[in-house]
């Protein structure tokens, strides 16, 4: 079936690096993608969202990217801190009997090390 | 603003009790949806509403599992009887209806049915 999937489990970066956070999606149609941060205990976070008539957004130290040749999507992070460290999720929302609907992947755990 | 207020946070009960879970959306925002998050199988949506009208519950693992939004300003899940495996973190979420508006979700009421 179709669904929103993350390539990569589990990132491990230094404090200072960039980070590039993965997500593959299948449905052609979906028009509007967001990123969400989730630290422990606590909710999904909105970052930033694309709408698929574009291809990069820039926020403040994050940029999304959206290929849709190959139905991909990254986040990258810029010189990532400690409290970046969270799971990043993709999401893709999907127009459904007339309403959006927002389908979640599998999540990427960003881990930030000293 | 407070945001997506949900109660309890915690939640432990004995196989077969019956569970409310409740949540207050963002003042304004007339879409409100439950999502239910595991190891397992990530983050699900379990069912939305839109200006308190349940639009599609299709996400609803089954019969014991029931959603109601009464006013624009409270809405509930409730499972009766519970099981061990409906333990998860549930979160509410609410939004704007809209394609380019993104949710804000409350922070979750863990549940474990022992």
């Amino acid at each position: 079936g179709e669904s929103v999937g993350l390539h990569l489990p589990t990132l491990s970066v230094q404090e200072g690096d960039n980070s590039i956070i993965n997500c593959a999606y299948s449905n052609s149609a979906s028009d509007y993608f967001i990123w969400y941060k989730q630290e422990s205990g606590k909710g999904p976070q909105f970052i930033i969202d694309i709408r698929s008539n574009m291809d990069k957004r820039q926020g403040q130290r994050v940029t999304v990217l959206l290929n849709k040749t190959v139905k991909h999507l990254s986040l990258q992070i810029a010189a990532t801190q400690p409290g970046d460290s969270a799971v990043y999720f993709c999401a893709e929302k999907r127009l459904t009997g007339g309403y959006n609907k927002l389908i979640f992947g599998a999540g990427t755990r960003l881990a930030v090390h000293p | 603003d407070a945001g997506v207020i949900q109660s309890p946070r915690h939640e432990v009960t004995e196989m077969g009790q019956e569970v409310t879970l409740r949540c207050k959306p963002i003042s304004g925002h007339n879409s409100l949806f439950w999502y239910r998050q595991t190891m397992m199988r990530g983050l699900e949506l379990l069912i939305y509403f839109n200006n308190n009208v349940p639009i599609d519950d299709s996400g609803m693992p089954e019969d014991r599992f029931s959603a109601k939004m009464p006013n624009a300003s409270f809405s509930t899940l409730k499972i009766q009887p519970s099981e061990p495996r409906d333990s998860a973190v549930y979160f509410c979420a609410s939004s704007l209806s809209g394609p380019g508006n993104g949710y804000t979700f409350g922070s979750g009421t863990r549940l474990t049915v022992v």
